[in-house]
């Protein structure tokens, strides 16, 4: 079964970069999805297709994904930035979703 | 604008069933694929399975293969997800999202807490 990993955490001063990386074997071959998710809500897509953008979702934030790491980028970061974020994508072999391990974003 | 409203929290005993319905609404029901998806207290999202809202074609998870169970209503843009012969493992909150090449809308989730 394909894993992703992810860091438990990440902290940044508000107005800083915050970069959360997600490592899968050759990740580069597939669509990596990112998720935000807030305590109690459900998970909002902030990221699709690697890089892609939805609608409503601030250009601060911004994918890429290379060799075996894709990395979701939040700038100037704020407050309300806070949350959970979940790497996702489709493993053909397995025919399943898979989401990675997680990363706590803590705004100091 | 796209919603998927999610049936109330439910609290079940051990070895009973559970279904959680979905709601769709602000697009058209039949031309997206409806994907569960499950989260345990503090844990990673788990994938179930999805079903084609438009020919009722359905993929599960090998984990849960055989218990769980999903299906849609047409006529009344709803897709309902059926897990069976609970255990405490299975309590988390479910979600149903769309999926267009990501899971782009999502519902509040639905709790379900499995106690003796």
């Amino acid at each position: 079964s394909y894993v992703l990993t992810q860091p438990p955490s990440v902290s940044v001063a508000p107005g800083q970069t915050a970069t959360i990386t997600c490592g899968g074997n050759n990740i580069r071959s597939k669509s990596v999805h990112w998720y935000q998710q807030r305590p109690g809500q459900a998970p909002v897509l902030v990221i699709y297709d690697d890089r892609d953008r939805p609608s409503g979702i601030p250009e601060r934030f911004s994918g890429s994904n290379s060799g075996n790491t894709a990395s979701l980028i939040i700038n100037r970061v704020e407050a309300g930035d806070e949350g959970d974020y979940y790497c996702q994508v489709w493993d053909s072999t397995g025919e399943h979703h898979v989401f990675g391990s997680g990363t706590k974003v803590t705004v100091l | 604008q796209v919603q998927l409203v999610q049936s109330g929290a439910e609290v079940k005993k051990p070895g009973a069933s559970v279904k959680v319905s979905c709601k769709a609404a602000g697009y058209t029901f039949t031309y997206y694929a409806i994907h569960w998806v499950r989260q345990a207290p503090g844990q990673r999202p788990e994938w179930m399975g999805w079903i084609n809202a438009g020919n009722g074609n359905t993929k599960y998870s090998q984990t849960l293969q055989g218990r769980v169970t999903l299906t849609a209503d047409t006529s009344a843009t709803t897709a309902y997800m059926e897990l069976s012969s609970l255990t405490s493992e299975d309590t988390a909150v479910y979600y149903c999202a769309r999926r267009f090449t990501s899971l782009d809308h999502w519902g509040q989730g639905t709790l379900v807490t499995v106690s003796s």
